[in-house]
């Protein structure tokens, strides 16, 4: 049981360089999350897809661009890194975004981006 | 605007004794309250999470506990082992109708054989 896959564990970027990180889940969930965790900051959504065909901000999305491919799929792109973006970043998926019941959110291992 | 605190600095305690976490927050009426548990290298995992009407939850050696009046809750380990020692977040629905969990910067508890 996979659970949430993100890809790369590891990239160093120049400053003004693209790419790409790439999130899938495995458990049929509605929503998806991208997060950011720097250390002192704690963890930031910067953009979340409540459903598919949706796509919303979070509190930190300058800088990033995000696409929900289906309903397994959510990737984010970083379109000209800057220094600032070096943090660790975590997709995550949950069963239905927005319910006040309770949302539990399932984290995939992070990402590590170093920008120079 | 809402803010959740916990404490920044490490909790160091010895093997067996009870590990309690400190999670506050203001400017909010949240429905409900997670807490998750963070390895080095490693994404958070669902632990516990606590309804506004349930005062207390316990799974295993863990023990929540959720006061709405003073807006806190403590997370309790009980018979701490060194396997317990990681990082813990506690996380709330984000008011104004998301319900996206905002999490807190989270504490860290070394427990000492």
């Amino acid at each position: 049981n996979a659970g949430v896959t993100q890809t790369p564990k590891f990239q160093v970027l120049k400053t003004g360089q693209s790419m790409t990180l790439q999130c899938a889940q495995d458990m049929n969930h509605n929503s998806m999350y991208w997060y950011r965790q720097d250390p002192g900051m704690g963890l930031r959504l910067i953009y979340y897809s409540a459903s598919e065909g949706t796509t919303d901000k979070g509190e930190v999305p300058n800088g990033y661009n995000v696409s929900r491919l289906n309903k397994r799929e959510f990737s984010l792109r970083l379109e000209s890194a800057a220094p600032s973006q070096t943090s660790v970043y975590f997709c995550a998926s949950s069963e239905s975004g927005r319910t006040a019941s309770g949302n539990t959110i399932y984290f995939g291992e992070g990402s590590w981006l170093t920008v120079v | 605007s809402q803010k959740i605190e916990q404490n920044s600095e490490a909790l160091n305690i010895q093997e067996g004794k009870t590990a309690t976490l400190t999670c506050n927050y203001t400017n909010y009426s949240p429905a409900y309250l997670q807490w998750y548990r963070q390895d080095p290298g490693r994404g958070p995992v669902f632990l516990l999470l606590i309804r506004e009407n349930e005062k207390e939850k316990r799974k295993e050696r863990l023990k929540v506990t959720f006061d709405t009046t003073l807006k806190q809750s403590l997370f309790h380990i009980t018979a701490s082992q060194p396997a317990d020692s990681a990082t813990y977040l506690c996380a709330l629905p984000t008011s104004g109708g998301s319900y996206i969990p905002t999490f807190g910067r989270g504490t860290s508890l070394i427990v000492h054989p």
